[in-house]
């Protein structure tokens, strides 16, 4: 597609349930990226895929979150037994990494309420 | 650790009502500073990668520019559609494997009245 494609767009779910994301990023780009923006924060860095590998997962907050990728195009990031404090917009970006100029494109964020 | 700080936190401004948006940062290595425009309800939209202080970039009323230790968005006469929140970000050292981790500011939420 034209540009990064994240579904759902909103989810509500009940505190304790399992909740999958899903980011489709741009065709061609190797690197992906999941942050997380709550109310009044910054994004926050949560987890980065070269290919289908994650280098770097430091900014996974718990070990309830897991995100894998397949065929180095969509990712799915995973919040197992939800907690009210993951209630945030989890958002999905893409890059070509090999250059220097790497913007990183967004997608438009899935809205995550656990109630 | 790298850190970003916005100010201010809001603006308002009257059409055509030029000002400036800053962004002070610190990190070991910068490896490009970006800004993004986020409307409501959208994921951020790239606007502007600088690397080395005294680097400008400008795109229709934005111009922004770079030193060691902070950016400024400078918008000239600015219309009602350019209301958005306007988002800073470093890139610090490269990551395991490549990639450019960004560290994020909290935004100013700009709002342009007629």
């Amino acid at each position: 597609g034209a540009g990064v494609s994240q579904s759902p767009s909103n989810k509500v779910t009940e505190k304790g349930k399992d909740v999958e994301l899903r980011c489709d990023p741009i065709s061609g780009h190797t690197a992906l990226y999941w942050y997380r923006q709550s109310l009044g924060q910054g994004l926050e860095f949560l987890i980065y895929f070269q290919g289908n590998s994650a280098p770097d997962k430091s900014g996974l907050p718990s070990d309830r979150f897991s995100a894998e990728r397949t065929g180095g195009s969509v990712s799915t990031l995973t919040i197992q037994r939800t907690q009210q404090e993951d209630s945030a917009v989890y958002l999905c970006a893409s890059s070509e990494v090999y250059r220097r100029d790497t913007e990183a494109f967004f997608g438009q964020g899935t809205r995550l309420t656990v109630v | 650790e790298d850190q970003v700080t916005q100010s201010p936190e809001a603006l308002r401004l009257q059409e055509g009502e030029s000002s400036s948006l800053n962004c002070s940062y610190t990190v070991s290595g910068l490896r490009g500073l970006f800004w993004y425009r986020q409307d409501p309800g959208k994921g951020p939209e790239f606007l502007f990668t600088l690397y080395s202080a005294g680097e400008e970039k400008e795109k229709e009323r934005l111009k922004a520019t770079l030193t060691k230790k902070e950016s400024f968005l400078h918008i000239t006469a600015p219309k009602p559609e350019d209301s958005a929140t306007y988002l800073c970000a470093v890139g610090g050292k490269e990551v395991t494997g490549g990639g450019n981790k960004l560290t994020f500011g909290t935004g100013t939420q700009l709002k342009v009245e007629l």
